[in-house]
């Protein structure tokens, strides 16, 4: 089952905070952020790890809440380039190898 | 390195064609798994592989084979192509899946067209 985002989209002004949120159903060990430009492949952002560390990259950063099974990404001062798709992604869990992402946030940042 | 690599980037086939896409490594990763992105479903997983000779299911393997002889190539089959898999196909790898902490490496997407 595919982590669930919120919200599905979101328009911003450049320097506007933003927040993503991913939800799951099972327990988690890892979560994945990663971004995708238009027509491009995703790129990974960070990882978090169960245990509740935390991992920044340039003006984003994000958190793991394990006993909610939650993540969030935070944007903040938001600048064009950090227009695109957004996919938080689920590790390995209960035996099984398979990296499963979430439906993903479309972020705009207009001038 | 050239990274993850992926023929064709574009594909134009009639129902009940076959083809295989091609992916290659090249960074000795022994994860690599493939992803079908449509609008509004993110990316979603197909199949996987942990190793040489291993491979497993993943979310959405109807319709679709694997294969991995070697570790730098992991191709994937469409037997009787379909205009549900009509989709943009992404292959990924990473040093090793089993940890859950390896980034994944993603390829440039094969756009595939299903009349």
């Amino acid at each position: 089952q595919q982590p669930v985002q919120s919200p599905q989209a979101v328009i911003l002004r450049e320097g506007e905070d933003a927040v993503i949120n991913c939800s799951s159903s099972k327990a988690l060990y890892s979560v994945h952020w990663y971004r995708q430009k238009h027509g491009e492949a995703p790129v990974f952002l960070m990882i978090l790890l169960k245990g509740g560390e935390q991992k920044g990259h340039e003006k984003i950063s994000a958190s793991f809440n394990e006993k909610k099974q939650q993540s969030s990404l935070y944007l903040t001062a938001s600048q064009l380039s950090y227009s695109g798709t957004y996919f938080c992604g689920t590790g390995p869990t209960s035996g099984t190898y398979k990296y499963i992402f979430g439906t993903g946030t479309r972020l705009k940042v207009l001038a | 390195n050239a990274g993850v690599t992926q023929t064709p980037k574009f594909q134009v086939l009639k129902t009940g064609q076959s083809m295989t896409l091609q992916c290659a490594q090249d960074m000795n990763h022994e994860y690599m798994s493939w992803y079908r992105q449509d609008p509004g479903m993110g990316l979603r997983l197909i199949h996987y592989s942990v190793g040489a000779g291993i491979t497993d299911q993943g979310e959405v393997p109807n319709g679709y084979n694997v294969s991995r002889s070697t570790t730098e190539d992991f191709p994937l089959r469409l037997l009787s192509a379909a205009p549900s898999q009509t989709s943009v196909y992404f292959c990924a790898s990473s040093l090793d899946g089993t940890s859950g902490i390896e980034t994944q490496y993603f390829g440039p997407g094969t756009r595939l067209l299903v009349l």
